[in-house]
């Protein structure tokens, strides 16, 4: 299995531009989930669905964040537009239904994103 | 509400050793856990899950824990640390009311001396 698949691994740009971040889930897996994670914050859960759809965006830190997952096998999360706080590490996870034996929340490599 | 909390925020240890790292959650009913080890610069990765069952579960790299439904606690063990397992730990609850939803504790960071 290749695991959670991300895009871009790295990612710099300058304040204002438009950010698109991209995840593809392991498959079979029918949960995703978006985090963030910066030194100050530490890990932080933006947004996550099931069955494509979103279960949950209570984490979207403000109106500039925006998720989709048009598909089981891809999301996107983009930032517009972007600021220098938003520079951090996103990381994608996704995992089969929560509960059972074999389920848990695998992640991806992550984005490294920094706006300058 | 549901939450997950790590004792400790930095640990530091010399090689050989005795880990513990403490995790406890607050939520009750159906609850399943995990620890996470995150290496520098690398991803979370799974170290070991509980669902039911036998209360003492063995991970990858000669991790364990072992949980304590009275306590609520969860904690991660390993009898003899390397170098090489400096990292951050997480703590992870899943259950409670919100399903698919883990709750992660803010992380432990261990550093081992050679």
């Amino acid at each position: 299995d290749a695991g959670v698949i991300q895009s871009p691994r790295h990612e710099v740009t300058e304040m204002g531009q438009e950010v698109t971040l991209r995840c593809k889930p392991i498959s079979g897996h029918d949960y995703l989930f978006w985090y963030r994670q910066t030194m100050m914050r530490g890990l932080e859960l933006l947004i996550y669905f099931n069955n494509n759809v979103p279960i949950d965006d209570s984490g979207m830190p403000e109106d500039r964040f925006s998720a989709k997952m048009p598909n089981a096998s891809f999301s996107t999360l983009k930032i517009q537009p972007s600021e220098p706080r938003d520079s951090a590490v996103y990381f994608c996870a996704s995992s089969s239904t929560p509960g059972t034996p074999r389920s848990a929340q695998y992640f991806g490599p992550g984005t490294r994103l920094l706006v300058l | 509400a549901q939450s997950v909390s790590q004792h400790n925020h930095h640990v530091i240890l010399s090689e050989a050793a005795s880990l513990e790292l403490g995790c406890n959650y607050s939520y009750g009913g159906t609850v399943n856990l995990f620890w996470y080890v995150q290496y520098p610069g690398q991803h979370l990765q799974l170290l070991l899950k509980y669902f039911s069952g036998d209360p003492l579960v063995k991970g990858i790299k000669g991790f364990e824990a072992e949980f304590i439904k009275s306590k609520f606690s969860f904690n991660l063990r390993k009898p003899s640390v390397q170098w090489s397992d400096t990292a951050e730990y997480f703590c992870a609850g899943l259950g409670g009311s919100t399903l698919g939803r883990l709750y992660f504790g803010r992380g432990t960071q261990l550093t081992v001396w050679p």
